[in-house]
């Protein structure tokens, strides 16, 4: 039972194209992130949703558009693809509470490891 | 500002050896302490966490010890094995961040660690 799954795990296309990347988290948190990996493994937080509610949004062209249906779901939309898009992208979830007295646990999806030629 | 400084790789070393990757951090808050591991091909995994001062996280023979005095949570293990092979991330999360940065998670750069038999 994957507690966090992303599709594709591989998307390849060309430049200008329009795609998405799904995922899901059967972890029942109410908050869900996209990182974005680049090929120095340096990983770089684009949005977070809690509660289906946007609450983070990096400097992220707005080519980027994430969309959450449910608390279980959040989608990222990419518009426009340009090569500097390639890079591995990861959805994590995790439970956030104002008073929490421990710290955010975030799970990780496997990752999508776009590439745009 | 929060944010995490850990040593740069990459990090060669025999098996049996002994392994520290250094992590310092900077936070306004409280924050909770984190390191996480990326193996090939794969998302990240929690590897342990510490949520406050002197506590000491540990997992599959790793440990690291939140230490407030020297804002430190370096990494250590006493034996390494090749299946340790992996990256290896260090982050907080600051409990004291509201609004656009709840729930955030600030990672270092990823320290590459190759074990040889």
């Amino acid at each position: 039972d994957t507690a966090v799954s992303q599709t594709p795990k591989y998307l390849v296309t060309q430049m200008g194209n329009d795609k998405s990347i799904k995922c899901e988290q059967n972890l029942g948190h109410d908050t869900m992130y996209w990182y974005k990996q680049d090929s120095k493994k340096f990983l770089k937080i684009m949005f977070s949703y809690n509660n289906k509610e946007l609450i983070i949004n990096e400097t992220v062209p707005n080519r980027f558009s994430p969309k959450s249906p449910d608390k279980a779901h959040l989608n990222l939309h990419i518009n426009s693809l340009e090569l500097g898009d390639s890079a591995v992208y990861f959805c994590a979830s995790s439970q956030v509470i104002p008073a929490l007295v421990a710290g955010d646990t975030q799970y990780f999806g496997p990752g999508t490891r776009l590439t745009v030629l | 500002g929060n944010s995490v400084t850990q040593m740069e790789g990459p990090v060669t070393l025999s098996e049996e050896a002994f392994l520290t990757i250094n992590c310092t951090y900077t936070a306004t808050g409280y924050p909770s302490l984190f390191w996480y591991v990326q193996y090939p091909g794969e998302g990240l995994q929690l590897l342990l966490k510490a949520t406050k001062a002197d506590d000491k996280g540990s997992n599959k023979g790793f440990e690291a010890t939140y230490r407030k005095e020297t804002t430190s949570f370096h990494l250590e293990k006493g034996s390494v094995q090749v299946s340790d092979s992996a990256v290896y991330f260090c982050a907080l999360s600051d409990r004291a961040d509201r609004g656009s940065t709840l729930g955030r998670l600030y990672f270092g750069r990823g320290t590459q660690l190759t074990v040889w038999p």
